[in-house]
């Protein structure tokens, strides 16, 4: 079945600096999402991609669909205490089941101030 | 801001009852989905819906069962619960069909289950 591998799992980041995590999987998807989740909630839509090689902007959040459709970044500017979370990325294949997202295992950011 | 509703937010509860997870969406959506992750750690797949009266089991082996009588109800259900269904259940809905490749899914903020 599909996968997706994400990455890092975890990151101890400095305020002010900048984030990358990004998502790799073993085949083809047509759509690529980022949610946040903060402790106890459900996740939250950041960002969503639609088209492969397309970049878009969310505040400080940047998020790009891979040209071979099977990869996926996104980036966090000047990190701020607030940023803390997991960060999941989401694909969604062709068809059937496939039609259902695959979430990735998810990063896990924490900021110090 | 999605309109998708889950109650309660928190129960404790003993071993052998039967409990349901309500789960609520406003915005009118075909698809949904009920999600079983343990804190911080990564979303499994368990039940998920593509319509009144259609209801299929995900990627994660559930006890619990799930009903969609009503396009904006999908509540689930365990029989008897017990210690190793501790965990949060998220549920989530999607306006999506299974061709447009517009995915996204809006979730609930989730129901935290303890069973003692």
């Amino acid at each position: 079945g599909q996968q997706l591998n994400q990455s890092p799992q975890s990151m101890f980041i400095q305020e002010g600096e900048d984030v990358s995590m990004n998502c790799t999987s073993s085949s083809i998807f047509n759509t690529w999402l980022w949610y946040k989740q903060d402790p106890g909630e459900g996740p939250v839509l950041l960002i969503a991609l639609y088209k492969a090689g397309e970049l878009t902007s969310n505040g400080r959040l940047t998020a790009q669909f891979g040209i071979t459709r099977k990869d996926s970044f996104l980036n966090i500017s000047a990190s701020i205490p607030s940023d803390v979370g997991i960060y999941f990325c989401a694909g969604q294949g062709y068809g059937g089941s496939q039609g259902n997202l695959i979430f990735g295992k998810g990063t896990k950011l924490s900021v110090k101030p | 801001e999605a309109d998708i509703y889950q109650t309660p937010r928190y129960l404790v509860i003993g071993t052998g009852k039967k409990i349901t997870l309500e789960c609520s969406q406003t915005m009118g959506h075909d698809k949904m989905y009920w999600y079983q992750q343990d804190p911080g750690m990564e979303l499994h797949l368990i039940h998920y819906s593509y319509g009144v009266n259609s209801t299929e089991k995900g990627d994660l082996s559930s006890e619990s069962t799930v009903s969609r009588i009503r396009t904006e109800h999908f509540p689930l259900t365990l029989e008897s619960a017990r210690p190793s269904h501790t965990s949060q259940y998220l549920c989530a809905s999607s306006a999506s069909t299974l061709w447009e490749g517009r995915g996204e899914l809006f979730f609930g903020e989730g129901s935290r289950l303890t069973v003692l």
